[in-house]
């Protein structure tokens, strides 16, 4: 079955510095893939849509520049948390659309493990 | 805009019995509706979905799920439940034609031996 790659798994970073995570279809492209946070006890929120070779579109209140997305190929898409604060620290999950899914409205969506991201 | 209510943060029982998982959606129409489960560390995974025809959706490892429209309700169950199947369970809500999903806040399920 599909299968997506999230990396790293856990990081923990100073604040003010930046940490990028990857998130891979192993084996199938994705065109579309999907980045959500999740906080303690809380859901997923979904913070952007990333379109393989365009702009990603981000939910009404993420920050563009605090976390940057690009998703360069059918294969990847990375999510860069730029001057990380504490206050990122969170748990974030990406997942992907296999184009053998069908169409977009079917969700058939694939998710990745998840990376734990604390911030000191 | 769609909403989904988990009202049970917590749910414990023991190995064998049944399981009800409790979700609630707003929407204004029928939406597409999804049960996942997250095993700690680990990534989603679709246990169901429901898009329209019959009501009682049948998924993996046992688990079905029922929509009720005047409840607007799409609860999760289980006969016997497992030790395996202590996990984060999540309701999903999405528009037809459309591709955004909205969690609820899920349910952590915890089985006695």
């Amino acid at each position: 079955g599909a299968v997506v790659s999230q990396h790293p798994s856990r990081v923990i970073c100073k604040s003010g510095t930046s940490v990028k995570i990857e998130c891979r279809s192993l084996d199938f492209q994705a065109t579309t893939m999907f980045w959500y946070r999740q906080f303690p006890k809380k859901s997923l929120m979904l913070m952007a849509t990333s379109n393989e070779g365009s702009k990603a579109t981000y939910e009404q209140g993420v920050e563009k520049d605090k976390f940057l997305i690009n998703h360069a190929s059918l294969t990847l898409s990375t999510l860069t948390v730029t001057s990380a604060h504490p206050e990122d620290s969170s748990f974030y999950i990406c997942s992907a659309r296999d184009l053998e899914q069908g169409a977009l409205t079917n969700y058939g969506y694939t998710f990745g493990s998840g990376t734990r991201l604390t911030v000191v | 805009a769609q909403s989904v209510t988990q009202p049970d943060i917590h749910i414990t029982v023991s190995e064998g019995a049944s399981l009800e998982l409790r979700c609630n959606y707003s929407y204004g129409a029928t939406p597409y509706l999804f049960w996942y489960v997250q095993s700690p560390g680990q990534g989603l995974q679709l246990l169901l979905k429901y898009f329209s025809g019959d009501t009682l959706v049948q998924g993996i490892k046992g688990f079905e799920a029922e929509f009720k429209r005047s409840q607007s309700s799409f609860n999760l169950r289980k006969p016997s439940v497992h030790w395996s199947d202590a996990a984060e369970y999540f309701c999903a809500v999405g528009p037809p034609g459309g591709n955004k999903l909205t969690f609820g806040t899920g349910t952590q399920l915890k089985v006695e031996l």
